[in-house]
C-alpha cells in the first residue's frame, strides 16, 4: 500500500541554524500539508499547498518557515533560523482529489539545542 | 472558541471488552469527522472517516457514529486486545479548509 514517507527520522540542530525536512507524498495525492506536534500536545496543522502555492497556513507559519515542491515527488519543509520552541514531531500528510482523509507520514523529530 | 475534547486522557480496558471513546466539539460544523490511531513516535494512521450527513460507518472491529445535534462522536473498538493499545485522536474537517483540527487523543490501554 503506498506510503507517505519522510526524512530524515532523526535531526538535532542548534538554535539559529536553517532545517529542511523531506517528505515524499503518495504518488497520485495533489494535496500536500505539514503538521506539527510538540511532545504531550495535540497535532497542529502549519501549511496546505496545492498547484505549486500556499493554499492555507496557520498563524505558526510564520517568515521563518517555507514550502517548495522542488520536483514531481518531494516536498519539503524548511525552518529558516530555528529556536527552541521549534522542537516537535513534524508531519507531512498527503490526499487525493476528494480532499477528505489524510494520510500522514511517520513523522521527523526535530531537537533544536 | 472552537474547542475538540476527548473524554478522557487514558481509558485501560480488559481484553475482550468493548472500549468506547468520545469525542465532542463545541463552536465548529464539521463537515467530516475522522478518527486516528497514532503510536509513540509515530505519524497518525487514518482509521475511519464518518460525514455529516452519516450516523454511523462500521470498518472491522470498529464503529463511529456522528450525532451533530450533540456535537459528538463515539469510537468503539469491540472484542479489543492488547495490540489496540494506543492513543486515538478525533479529528475534524469543515467545508472550504483543509486544516484538519485534531483532539488531544485517548491513551487506551488494553490488558491481557
Amino acid at each position: 500500500e503506498p506510503e507517505v514517507t519522510q526524512t530524515p527520522s532523526h535531526q538535532v540542530t542548534q538554535m539559529g541554524q536553517e532545517v529542511i525536512l523531506r517528505c515524499v507524498p503518495i504518488s497520485n495525492h495533489l494535496y500536500f500539508y505539514w503538521y506539527r506536534q510538540i511532545l504531550g500536545q495535540k497535532v497542529e496543522f502549519l501549511v496546505s499547498f496545492y498547484n505549486n502555492e500556499i493554499s492555507e497556513k496557520s498563524e505558526i507559519f510564520d517568515d521563518q518557515f517555507s514550502v517548495e515542491r522542488p520536483d514531481g515527488s518531494n516536498f519539503t519543509l524548511k525552518i529558516r533560523s530555528t529556536k527552541l520552541e521549534d522542537s516537535a514531531m513534524y508531519f507531512c500528510a498527503s490526499t487525493g482529489g476528494q480532499r477528505e482523509t489524510q494520510y500522514f507520514g511517520p513523522g521527523t523529530r526535530l531537537l533544536v539545542l | 472558541s472552537q474547542k475538540i475534547e476527548q473524554n478522557s486522557e487514558a481509558l485501560n480496558i480488559q481484553e475482550g471488552k468493548t472500549a468506547t471513546l468520545t469525542c465532542n466539539y463545541t463552536n465548529y460544523s464539521p463537515a467530516y469527522l475522522q478518527w486516528y490511531r497514532q503510536d509513540p513516535g509515530r505519524g497518525p494512521v487514518f482509521l475511519l472517516l464518518i460525514r455529516e450527513n452519516e450516523k454511523e460507518k462500521r470498518k472491522e472491529r470498529l464503529k463511529v457514529t456522528f450525532d451533530t445535534t450533540l456535537k459528538q462522536s463515539l469510537f468503539h473498538i469491540t472484542a479489543s486486545q492488547p495490540a489496540d493499545s494506543a492513543t486515538y485522536l478525533c479529528a475534524l474537517l469543515s467545508y472550504n479548509t483543509d486544516k484538519l483540527i485534531f483532539g488531544t487523543g485517548t491513551r487506551l490501554q488494553v490488558f491481557p
